[in-house]
């Protein structure tokens, strides 16, 4: 597609569920990103995806937090258990990265998490 | 503390004015980008000054960087109602990593 998407869009679900957001990056981008916002907050960074090099994994809040990118593209972000301090927008960026200085990320609309 | 804090906060001004907003971090950069946020949802890139940059302009953005303070400043003028959004500096690190660190944001409200 023309950009990255996410989905769902919003999702309301009870403390405890498990939740999965996924991510479709810009075809050909080599990164994907994962952050979080919440409200009215600044971005944290949760985790990034390039190429075939190991995930890094520094900013996942807790081990309730699972990333993953099939075939080099798509991703899923999984929360389990979740709780209601997960409330947050989840947000997907992608890069496409070549050797050199670090490029401009490409974010998705978001996925609005309200858990309960 | 973050890597990037933006100041102010919130800035408020009339439509025609400037305004400018300031980002600082705290570690060496490769480049720092700024971004806006409508509506809370996804982030558009504005411009990206690299490391070896002092002045970089892009429409009415002008952004300037000064890697001795470890600071950087986006300028919009002549502002328009449609400005009116959140603006985050991201930084991209020197090495190691290709995380980017996002600063806390300004909330930037132009009134017509």
């Amino acid at each position: 597609g023309a950009g990255v998407s996410q989905s769902p869009s919003n999702k309301v679900t009870e403390k405890g569920k498990d939740v999965e957001l996924r991510c479709d990056p810009i075809s050909g981008h080599t990164a994907l990103y994962w952050y979080r916002q919440s409200l009215g907050q600044g971005l944290e960074f949760l985790i990034y995806f390039q190429g075939n090099s190991a995930p890094d994994k520094s900013g996942l809040p807790s081990d309730r937090f699972s990333a993953e990118r099939t075939g080099g593209s798509v991703s899923t972000l999984t929360i389990q258990r979740t709780q209601q301090e997960d409330s947050a927008v989840y947000l997907c960026a992608s890069s496409l990265i070549v050797a050199g200085p670090r490029e401009t990320q490409y974010f998705g609309p978001g996925t609005r998490l309200l858990v309960l | 503390s973050q890597q990037g804090e933006e100041d102010p906060q919130a800035l408020s001004i009339q439509e025609g004015e400037n305004a400018t907003m300031n980002c600082s971090y705290k570690t060496s950069i490769n480049n720092l980008q700024w971004y806006r946020q409508n509506s809370g949802r996804g982030l558009v890139h504005l411009i990206l000054i690299r490391s070896n940059e002092r002045e970089k302009h892009s429409g009415r953005l002008r952004v300037t960087l000064d890697t001795s303070k470890k600071s950087s400043s986006l300028l919009i003028t002549a502002s328009r109602a449609a400005d009116t959004a959140s603006y985050f500096c991201a930084t991209a690190l020197t090495s190691g990593t290709y995380k980017y660190i996002f600063g806390t944001g300004t909330r930037l409200k132009v009134l017509a």
